[in-house]
């Protein structure tokens, strides 16, 4: 069936670097994929999409790659800072407008 | 502008008994969307209800239903509660328009279910 999945369950980085978290999807007939951010005890909130004609888009310290040819989006924060702590998903557009989640990555920032 | 909320926030039930949880949406949101959050398998669709109607349905037993109200907000059941059934639950809101393409999804804090 349809499923989107993470290569990583953890991610620990220093601030200031930049992180990347990565996720695979499985439908190459998938045409909208979008990045969510849950932090403790909060609902997922919406960080970047990209749609399926893109490559590349850029947000405010935040990018996300897209590579329909392996099937892979990618995450990347600029110069990440503690208040990036958080659990990532990236999730896919399924028929019917639906979301499909891919199981997240918990990305610790260490001071 | 309210963001969505959700009721109750905790709640803790024995196996066989059922549970009723309630979602209310943005304001002007006529799409509510249903998720199961759990450790082992992630954040998982339920189903969505637009206009009093359920518009899409996932991959869970029958137990789980819901309806929509004419104000929009949402209740979603789950009989014969199972240990199984554990889990974070949340709730998104939409516009909704058109069921086939993407509405940007706002998502409550969740309602923790607890099944001893």
């Amino acid at each position: 069936g349809e499923s989107v999945g993470l290569h990583l369950p953890t991610l620990s980085v220093q601030e200031g670097d930049n992180s990347i978290i990565n996720c695979a999807y499985s439908n190459s007939a998938s045409d909208y994929f979008i990045w969510y951010k849950q932090e403790s005890g909060k609902g997922p909130q919406f960080i970047i999409d990209i749609r399926s004609n893109m490559d590349k888009r850029q947000g405010q310290r935040v990018t996300v790659l897209l590579n329909k040819t392996v099937k892979h989006l990618s995450l990347q924060i600029a110069a990440t800072q503690p208040g990036d702590s958080a659990v990532y998903f990236c999730a896919e557009k399924a028929q019917g407008g639906k979301l499909i989640f891919g199981q997240g990555t918990e990305l610790s920032v260490k001071p | 502008k309210a963001g969505v909320t959700q009721t109750p926030r905790y709640l803790i039930k024995t196996r066989g008994q059922q549970v009723t949880l309630s979602c209310s949406p943005i304001s002007g949101h006529r799409s509510v969307s249903w998720y199961q959050q759990t450790p082992g398998q992630g954040l998982q669709f339920l189903f969505e209800y637009f206009s009093e109607t359920q518009r899409n349905k996932g991959n869970f037993p029958g137990r789980f239903s819901g309806r929509q109200f004419s104000n929009s907000r949402s209740e979603m059941n789950v009989s014969t509660l199972e240990l199984g059934d554990s889990a974070l639950y949340l709730c998104a809101s939409s516009k909704g328009l058109a069921a086939n393409t993407y509405n940007e999804q706002f998502f409550g804090p969740g309602t923790r279910l607890t099944v001893l």
